[in-house]
């Protein structure tokens, strides 16, 4: 079965500076991975994905992530942080049965 | 892109009683499916409901207890019967197109039970 992982519970990162969310995978074939974040009392609001083709993805409020094979990783980056990005961020992988499998989240503090 | 609609948005029941979760999706779905997130924690499948054939619940959940029913292409329910307080969770509603595409969220229900 196709899963995912983040190993960091929590990342804390001053405004202004770069900030990453670390997710790793493990899929047979081709992975189909997301990235979603969720704001208090809030459902889940989808980022970006990587299906195929440039290994750069960019997605919304100025998020990108790179899809790399070799390390099997899709790590979550942002150039500069900003107070509103503080929330919890979940990386997930569409199964083969087309539900989505997601990794326990990791919480972005961002401080001022 | 979908929008979906759920109701409750939140909730408070007595132990042993049972609450009916409505999702309503804006356009026809093939796949919708029910997650359950516990606080702090991360979302787990319930089930898979797809119309006209039973869900499909994965380990660890039963019909009995998540009756799930998947009248049309846009619309479903989740029932949690005779409920604990570790039913306690925020429960969700999911649609999705084919491989390859996002998958859309509502806002979730809320549940505490007391």
């Amino acid at each position: 079965a196709q899963s995912v992982a983040q190993p960091e519970d929590q990342v804390n990162v001053a405004e202004g500076n770069p900030l990453t969310v670390k997710c790793t995978y493990s899929v047979s074939g081709n992975p189909y991975l997301f990235w979603y974040v969720q704001y208090p009392n809030r459902g889940l609001q989808f980022l970006l994905k990587y299906i195929t083709g440039d290994n750069l993805v960019k997605g919304s409020y100025g998020f990108e992530a790179e899809f790399n094979k070799s390390q099997t990783s899709f790590h979550l980056k942002k150039p500069s942080a900003l107070v509103s990005d503080s929330a919890l961020y979940f990386c997930a992988v569409r199964n083969n049965n087309n539900d989505m499998r997601f990794g326990a989240g990791t919480r972005l503090t961002v401080k001022p | 892109s979908a929008v979906i609609s759920q109701k409750p948005s939140r909730d408070i029941c007595q132990r042993g009683t049972s609450l009916t979760i409505q999702c309503q999706v804006d356009s026809q779905v093939t796949m919708m499916f029910w997650y359950r997130q516990q606080p702090g924690q991360s979302l787990t499948l319930i089930a898979t409901a797809n119309q006209g054939s039973e869900a499909t619940y994965e380990s660890g959940f039963v019909i009995d207890k998540f009756p799930i029913s998947r009248p049309n292409l846009t619309f479903s329910t989740l029932t949690v019967s005779n409920m604990s307080p570790e039913d306690s969770s925020i429960y969700l509603c999911s649609v999705a197109g084919g491989s390859g595409t996002e998958a859309f969220f509502g806002q979730g229900t809320r549940l505490t039970v007391v």
